[in-house]
């Protein structure tokens, strides 16, 4: 059974903090790894996908990280505001398959102004 | 990115009754997914869903109790059957990006099942 593991369940900021989550996937057989960001009664927001071993992404304030050789992404975002208060979904495929993301449970973000 | 809408965006439903889910898409795509999120649980697929053919589920999913319609490249329905309290979730559709490389979603349809 894959299963992808995300730390912290939650999170309590200060507006202005910089901030980082972990997710940890199997890394045999691995395709992709996937980073979403969703606010209650919205679509999950996809931030980024990343493939290669070493792989960094960023967008503004919000940058990730992947080694897939020890199976872990981080996430980090830099100078937290309240808006980006939402769950943190990370999610990988496997074995090529665009299809079947095994999503973590999340890490909640609270950022008080 | 495509657009996608759900209906209803939340629902109150009694044991043992039905609820259907539609999605909707403002683009043409191939493949559909259906995911759950139960309370405190991850996001799980139930399954994919192709137009004109059947749809294929996961393992501890069954087409008796979440039955599928893709009718055309727009649109997809789900439909959660006989519910019980442990089918209260968060219901989402989902599509491939043009480039194939990730998902996008709908908003989701919060079922509460007293």
């Amino acid at each position: 059974i894959l299963n992808v593991e995300q730390s912290p369940q939650s999170l309590h900021v200060q507006e202005g903090d910089s901030t980082n989550f972990t997710c940890s996937f199997p890394s045999s057989n691995f395709y992709a790894l996937h980073w979403y960001r969703w606010e209650t009664a919205k679509s999950p927001e996809a931030l980024f996908v990343m493939t290669l071993n070493g792989d960094e992404k960023k967008k503004g304030r919000i940058s990730a990280t992947l080694n897939t050789k020890e199976g872990y992404s981080y996430l980090y975002i830099k100078g937290s505001q309240p808006e980006d208060s939402a769950t943190y979904l990370c999610a990988s495929n496997y074995g090529g398959s665009q299809g079947n993301l095994i999503f973590g449970k999340g890490t909640k973000l609270s950022v008080k102004p | 990115s495509a657009v996608i809408s759900q209906k209803p965006s939340r629902d109150i439903c009694q044991r043992g009754t039905s609820l259907t889910i539609q999605c909707q898409v403002d683009s043409q795509v191939t493949m559909m997914f259906w995911y759950r999120q139960q309370p405190g649980q991850s996001l799980t697929l139930i399954a994919t869903a192709n137009q004109g053919s059947e749809a294929t589920y996961e393992s501890g999913f069954v087409i008796d109790k979440f039955p599928i319609s893709r009718p055309n490249l727009t649109f997809s329905t789900l439909t959660v059957s006989n519910m019980s309290p442990e089918d209260s979730s968060i219901y989402l559709c989902s599509v491939l990006s043009g480039r194939a490389d990730t998902q996008y979603f709908g908003p989701g349809t919060r079922l509460t099942v007293l």
